[in-house]
């Protein structure tokens, strides 16, 4: 079946540092990413889809410039958070979809972010 | 606006059937899904409903009414595994895939 592999799985930062967390679509095309953040005992928050080769479209609220996503190509995503701060903490996790799925969903692993 | 509500925690007794309610007011409506999740773990797809009536599939049944914007999902001879977070979620016009707040289930011996 299709796979989306997402990393780093867990990762610790530095205050004001920025981390990169890339999803990858194994064996399919993702012409559609989507990046969503959850917070413990809570659901998954959309912030942003991305269709390959486009500008991202943020939800409301979410700081494009703190939150860069780069969809350069159809098997690779990437979500940049910029000068991180410790509310940034949370569960990072990105979606993918295309026709070959019937526009059904598949989703990476998932990356913990700690900002200490 | 956007708006999908469950209940957020249920506990049931092993062996027995829980239903999970789900209800939603959306932009467009585009299908629902259900999904289990375990903490710090990817959602994983349990069933999706886009015409009204109910999917069957083994010991997890969905049922959908569009016209009241109402879903439920069923599980059937509950087991200890099924311990787990349960998200509704709406796909709007477009492909956005929307999550409800998740329920919580607790299945107790």
């Amino acid at each position: 079946g299709a796979v989306v592999s997402q990393h780093p799985s867990r990762v610790i930062c530095k205050s004001g540092t920025s981390v990169k967390i890339e999803c990858r679509s194994l064996d399919f095309q993702a012409t559609t990413m989507f990046w969503y953040r959850q917070f413990p005992k809570k659901s998954l928050m959309l912030m942003a889809t991305s269709n390959e080769g486009s500008k991202a479209t943020y939800e409301q609220g979410v700081e494009k410039d703190k939150f860069l996503i780069n969809h350069a190509s159809l098997t690779l995503s990437t979500l940049t958070v910029t000068s991180a701060h410790p509310e940034d903490s949370s569960f990072y996790i990105c979606s993918a979809t295309d026709r070959s799925l019937n526009y059904g969903y598949t989703f990476g692993s998932g990356t913990r972010l700690t900002v200490v | 606006g956007q708006n999908i509500d469950q209940p957020t925690e249920m506990t049931a007794t092993e062996g027995a059937i829980v239903q999970i309610n789900c209800t939603y007011q959306t932009s467009g409506f585009n299908g629902l899904f259900w999904y289990q999740q375990h903490a710090g773990e990817a959602p994983t797809f349990l069933s999706y409903n886009v015409l009204d009536g109910l999917e069957e599939k083994g010991r997890f049944s969905s049922f959908l009414s569009r016209s009241k914007g109402y879903s439920y999902l069923l599980l059937k001879e509950l087991q200890m595994k099924d311990s787990a977070s349960y998200l509704c979620a709406v796909r709007e016009q477009g492909g956005k895939l929307i999550f409800g707040q998740g329920t919580e289930l607790s299945v107790k011996p």
